[in-house]
């Protein structure tokens, strides 16, 4: 596709349910990263996939949360029993190029907005 | 807990005046840094990348970048009302065993110019 594509755009869920969030990355980048933003802060780092791996998961807050990338495109963020402070936009990037350098390269989807209720 | 500092505003500048943003990181090794521009309810967009001390100019925009005092500042000459957005300092995240991935994101100053 042209850019990173997330969906949905919107979740509005009740507290202890299950979600997905999904990330198509633009075609052939091999980097992905999954960021959560909340109201008035700048984006937090989750985790970070090079190809089908988890290169780094220390930013997911707790075992509630985990994201896979079986085929080392579309991710999935996958979010269990939610709770009301897992309200945020939820967005993902993505880069051709590991290293550090690779984050001239990122481009991020347009987030999905998450609200547990 | 490697940190990237900015004033959250809002800054209010005059249209056709020169904004300039600020942003302190507390990695001495970081070497990657990056100005995102975001508006209200959207995503963010890069606007400037800076690898080296000095300046590096683009258009409208200048990124400044001195290490020795881990300070990184952007510059927007002609301020726009199309300028009117949050602007996010990020620098890259250093792993202990070398590489990098990810960024580490201030939490971005309001920019406002008045028409």
């Amino acid at each position: 596709g042209a850019g990173v594509s997330q969906t949905p755009s919107n979740k509005v869920t009740e507290k202890g349910k299950y979600v997905e969030l999904r990330c198509d990355p633009i075609s052939g980048h091999t980097a992905l990263y999954w960021y959560r933003q909340s109201l008035g802060q700048g984006p937090e780092f989750l985790i970070y996939f090079q190809g089908t791996g988890a290169a780094d998961d220390s930013g997911l807050p707790n075992d509630r949360f985990f994201a896979v990338r079986p085929e080392g495109s579309v991710s999935t963020l996958k979010i269990q029993r939610t709770e009301r402070g897992d309200s945020a936009m939820y967005l993902c990037a993505s880069s051709l190029i590991r290293g550090p350098r690779a984050n001239t390269e990122a481009f991020f989807g347009q987030g999905t907005r998450l609200t547990v209720v | 807990q490697k940190e990237v500092e900015q004033n959250s505003g809002p800054l209010s500048v005059p249209e056709g005046a020169i904004a300039s943003l600020n942003c302190t990181y507390s990695d001495r090794g970081s070497q990657s840094f990056f100005w995102y521009r975001q508006y209200s309810g959207k995503s963010p967009e890069l606007i400037m990348s800076i690898y080296s001390n000095g300046d590096k100019e683009d258009g409208r925009f200048t990124a400044q970048l001195n290490k020795a005092s881990q300070y990184v500042s952007l510059l927007i000459r002609d301020s726009q009302p199309s300028d009117s957005a949050t602007y996010l300092c990020a620098v890259n995240r250093r792993l202990s065993g070398g590489g990098a991935d990810g960024l580490t994101f201030g939490k971005g100053t309001h920019l406002i110019i008045q028409p």
